[in-house]
């Protein structure tokens, strides 16, 4: 099977603009999950999606949004950039049950 | 929330050496599942292993293994025979019982140095 993919792999932004970063899950999962990486924070849960229904939800402001489509792909936006957005974007899904998340390569993302 | 603490920001070890990683977790609950995820400097998070927590035997792949202690909520990796490229950032993860959602509680992580 094919492994999670994101795109893009790298973005740059200016403040103020937004972006969207998109994630497919590996096939047959329907759990996608998000991740900020940063190196003050490290590895920080922005939010997961299940059946197109957000069903966990990190301390994040409401800048940051996603959605899930009926094929399981996923997407991340994020309006409003900010410096402190720059940072590594890890999406993860996992099938129910075994509950393994496989995570993608990520987005960086560099907020100038 | 659950919180999952390593205490260890950096660790060495001699190429074909054993070295032991360090992971605490707090929580409540008595269903849940533990992980290692592997992050080299590509930045690729893989899998390592993975332990069930009602499973009282420890979880072994290849040169892995783990010491799984419930009451303590410890959960330590060992890492035998070290390898060049074991070297990386090492994450410990808690994940709750399934029906609860699939949230996952990352610990700050571990760096790993082989020598050679």
């Amino acid at each position: 099977k094919a492994g999670v993919t994101q795109t893009p792999r790298y973005l740059i932004k200016t403040r103020g603009q937004q972006v969207t970063l998109s994630c497919s899950p590996i096939s047959g999962h329907r759990s996608v999950s998000w991740y900020q990486q940063t190196p003050g924070q490290g590895l920080q849960f922005l939010f997961e999606y299940f059946s197109e229904t957000q069903r966990n939800k990190g301390n994040f402001p409401g800048r940051f949004s996603g959605r899930q489509f009926s094929n399981s792909r996923s997407e991340m936006n994020v309006s409003t950039l900010e410096l402190g957005d720059s940072a590594l974007y890890l999406c993860a899904s996992s099938s129910e049950g075994r509950g393994t998340q496989y995570f993608g390569p990520g987005t960086r993302l560099l907020v100038l | 929330a659950q919180t999952v603490t390593q205490s260890q920001p950096e660790m060495s070890v001699q190429e074909a050496e054993t070295v032991t990683l360090s992971c605490t977790y707090d929580t409540s609950e008595s269903d849940y599942y533990l992980f290692w995820y592997k992050q080299p400097p590509s930045r690729q998070m893989i899998l390592v292993i993975r332990q069930e927590a009602y499973k009282q035997q420890n979880a072994t792949e290849n040169r892995f293994s783990v010491n799984f202690q419930k009451a303590a909520k410890s959960f330590s990796l060992k890492i035998s025979d070290s390898q060049l490229g074991d070297a990386a950032m090492y994450f410990c993860a808690y994940r709750s019982n399934p029906n609860t959602g699939n949230q996952f509680y990352f610990g700050t992580g571990t760096s790993l140095t082989v020598i050679p």
